[in-house]
């Protein structure tokens, strides 16, 4: 069974990089998009990006100026980097399985809360 | 962008009610459409896609259905394990997610 597991620093600070982490086990990994998606109070849910395996990404058009992910298939892990961010960016932040070669979710992390404040 | 609506915000039902969701596109999306149950503290699970196919291991209770602009979810006899948030995710142009139906106990 395929789980899902976010990792990172709960808190940064304004003008900083959130850099978070997921660690996918359980199954394999070189065959699926995975996603980063996030729910603020604010904005509710919305997706971040994604990447395959080969490192190619598709990153949503509103933070594609601050956003990089990379991927590490060797330690079944993936990763988010968002850069200057501010208080708009608290959020719980989730990592996904993208279901085959789609733009919808089979699988989900439990989510970890990410707050910015100085 | 394609913004998603959810209604209503809110629903109190009981145990054994027949319960329906709607979403709706401010463009057609198709049937590019998933819904998805959360849980506090619980990873998000995905109920259906492609707007009426259920996924794998979701119980036959959960059906949806709808194209174009306006779909549904149906709890056809609402459980006690189905009290949570729901909601719909439109992946026809990038993704987006709807603001959410939270169903609890009346």
């Amino acid at each position: 069974q395929v789980q899902l597991q976010e990792s990172g620093p709960g808190l940064v600070k304004p003008s900083e990089t959130l850099s978070l982490t997921c660690t996918i086990s359980g199954g394999p990994s070189r065959y699926y998009y995975w996603s980063w998606i996030r729910q603020s109070a604010g904005k509710g849910l919305e997706w971040i990006g994604r990447i395959y395996p080969t490192g190619s990404t598709d990153y949503n058009p509103s933070l594609r100026s601050r956003v990089s992910m990379s991927i590490d298939m060797s330690n079944n892990q993936f990763s988010l980097k968002l850069s200057s961010v501010t208080v708009a960016d608290t959020a719980v932040y989730f990592c996904a399985k993208n279901a085959g070669g789609t733009w919808h979710f089979d699988l989900w992390g439990r989510g970890t809360l990410v707050t910015v404040s100085s | 962008d394609i913004q998603m609506t959810q209604s209503p915000s809110t629903l109190s039902a009981s145990v054994g009610d027949r319960v329906t969701i709607t979403c709706r596109a401010s463009q057609n999306i198709i049937t590019y459409l998933a819904w998805y149950q959360r849980k506090p503290g619980k990873a998000p699970k995905l109920l259906i896609y492609q707007a009426s196919s259920l996924e794998s291991g979701v119980p036959s209770r959960f059906s949806g259905s709808g194209s174009g602009t306006e779909f549904t979810l149906t709890i056809s006899s609402l459980q006690p394990d189905d009290f949570a948030t729901y909601y719909c995710q439109q992946y026809n142009s990038y993704v987006s997610f709807g603001p959410g139906t939270t169903v609890d106990i009346k």
